[in-house]
């Protein structure tokens, strides 16, 4: 079974550029969720997704952060204009539900960010 | 105050050791609990849920004790293999991770 799909896997680019990056859930399961991981700050939740739907976007560090899902089986994160402290490991995680044995959250392989 | 916290160790342990692992977390509210394992360069892996009766999965037991808010690991016989960074996951709707502790087991 395909597990969560991420692109790209990395990532480098100059300061001030945007950055898209993309996920593909698994398919049928009904929330995303977004996350930082950076040795300092650990693993940080940026925003998540029910049916397509933002839900909590406290996460999200500031207005040059955005994130859509614009299907259930799509969605981005998209920074712009980037700085050298987004650098990170961006990943995004979906579940399938929200009882029993369906909160659990499956992980993409994430994307290692280095902006310069 | 955080979340969850989780004590970042790092513990060295030598092969065949027990060692256990504690969160707290500050929501009462909470009602999902995960222990995850991530490997240097790699996403989280579920590692086992915690059940309020608390459960067993070989030589992990995860346990969950709601009225003092924390969860705990505790892993038997432990392997080389073992070696990983743990986190333990608190949430409902959202979900939110410790900072992870960091477990090496020696020959």
């Amino acid at each position: 079974d395909a597990g969560v799909i991420q692109s790209p896997r990395h990532e480098v680019t100059e300061m001030g550029q945007e950055v898209t990056l993309r996920c593909k859930p698994i398919s049928g399961h009904n929330s995303l969720f977004w996350y930082r991981q950076t040795m300092m700050r650990g693993l940080e939740l940026l925003i998540y997704f029910n049916n397509n739907v933002p839900i909590d976007d406290s996460g999200m560090p500031e207005d040059r952060f955005s994130a859509k899902m614009p299907n259930a089986s799509f969605s981005t994160l998209k920074i712009q204009p980037s700085e050298p402290r987004d650098s990170a490991v961006y990943f995004c995680a979906s579940r399938g539900g929200t009882s029993g044995s369906s909160y659990e959250q499956y992980f993409g392989p994430g994307t290692r960010l280095t902006v310069t | 105050r955080k979340e969850v916290e989780q004590d970042p160790g790092p513990f060295n342990v030598p092969e065949g050791a027990t060692v256990a692992f504690n969160c707290t977390y500050s929501n009462s509210a909470s009602q999902s609990f995960f222990w995850y394992r991530q490997d240097c360069r790699k996403e989280p892996k579920l590692l086992m849920s915690v059940y309020s009766s608390g459960n067993e999965d070989g030589r992990f037991t995860a346990q969950l004790n709601r009225a003092s808010q924390y969860i705990s690991l505790l892993i038997r016989d432990s392997k080389l293999s073992d070696s990983a960074t743990y986190l333990c996951v608190v949430g409902h709707n959202d979900m939110r991770f410790g900072a992870g502790t960091r477990l090496t087991v020696k020959p």
